[in-house]
């Protein structure tokens, strides 16, 4: 069965220094990962995937993530934090040849200035 | 280009009446799903359509809960009779499927928030 683990219910982190959200995931066969934003009342949009190849790959707004698969981790990550990066963080796992995304509980990144 | 369309945004009503939330996808996704989000239960996967017709509805909570999909512009999510543990956030969101990988992802509206009192 597949599972998405983000260990980290808030994030705090100061503007201007880096920021890592964590995810774990389990699934049968190869992985498809994403990572969504969710602001306040709005729908989650999609940050970035991780489908095949570079295990970095980079996204919206300066994100980046991590691919391990000994890990079997996909930690979202990003240099310098902005305050306008405060949101609700969710990962998400599909393995290939499904259709079934199964999302992580999200985690809430604040950002202080 | 125009992005998921949810109506209403926000809609209070009494318990037992019936509720019809709508979305429209965006133009050439061929992959339809609707979420439901709370609290204390997270995102939840309620039903998935590919290309107009209904492939799992196991997330669907009971029979009080249909969804259709007439064609490939208007998708309906109904709640008949509603109860107050039906409140939540509803989202719709599509994807376009090329069939060999399904890579692509999702595109979410900004939601229904349904009160139910």
């Amino acid at each position: 069965a597949q599972s998405v683990a983000q260990p980290e219910d808030q994030v705090n982190v100061a503007e201007g220094n880096p920021l890592t959200v964590k995810c774990t995931y389990s699934v049968s066969g190869n992985p498809y990962l994403f990572w969504y934003v969710q602001y306040p009342n709005r729908g989650l949009q999609f940050l970035l995937k991780y489908i095949t190849g570079d295990n970095l790959v980079k996204g919206s707004y300066g994100f980046e993530a991590e691919f391990n698969k000994s890990q079997t981790s996909f930690h979202l990550k990003k240099p310098s934090a902005l305050v306008s990066d405060s949101a609700l963080y969710f990962c998400a796992v599909r393995n290939t040849g499904g259709f079934k995304t199964i999302f992580g509980a999200g985690t809430r990144l604040f950002v202080k200035a | 280009d125009a992005g998921v369309i949810q109506s209403p945004r926000h809609e209070v009503t009494e318990m037992g009446q019936e509720v019809t939330l709508r979305c429209k996808p965006i133009s050439g996704h061929n992959s339809l799903f609707w979420y439901r989000q709370t609290m204390m239960r997270g995102l939840e996967l309620l039903i998935y359509f590919n290309n107009n017709v209904p492939i799992d509805d196991s997330g669907m909570p009971e029979d009080r809960f249909s969804a259709k999909m007439p064609n490939a512009s208007f998708s309906t999510l109904k709640i008949q009779p509603s109860e107050p543990r039906d409140s939540a956030v509803y989202f719709c969101a599509s994807s376009f499927d090329a069939g060999r990988g399904l890579d692509q992802p999702q595109h979410f509206g900004d939601g229904t928030r349904l009160s139910i009192l």
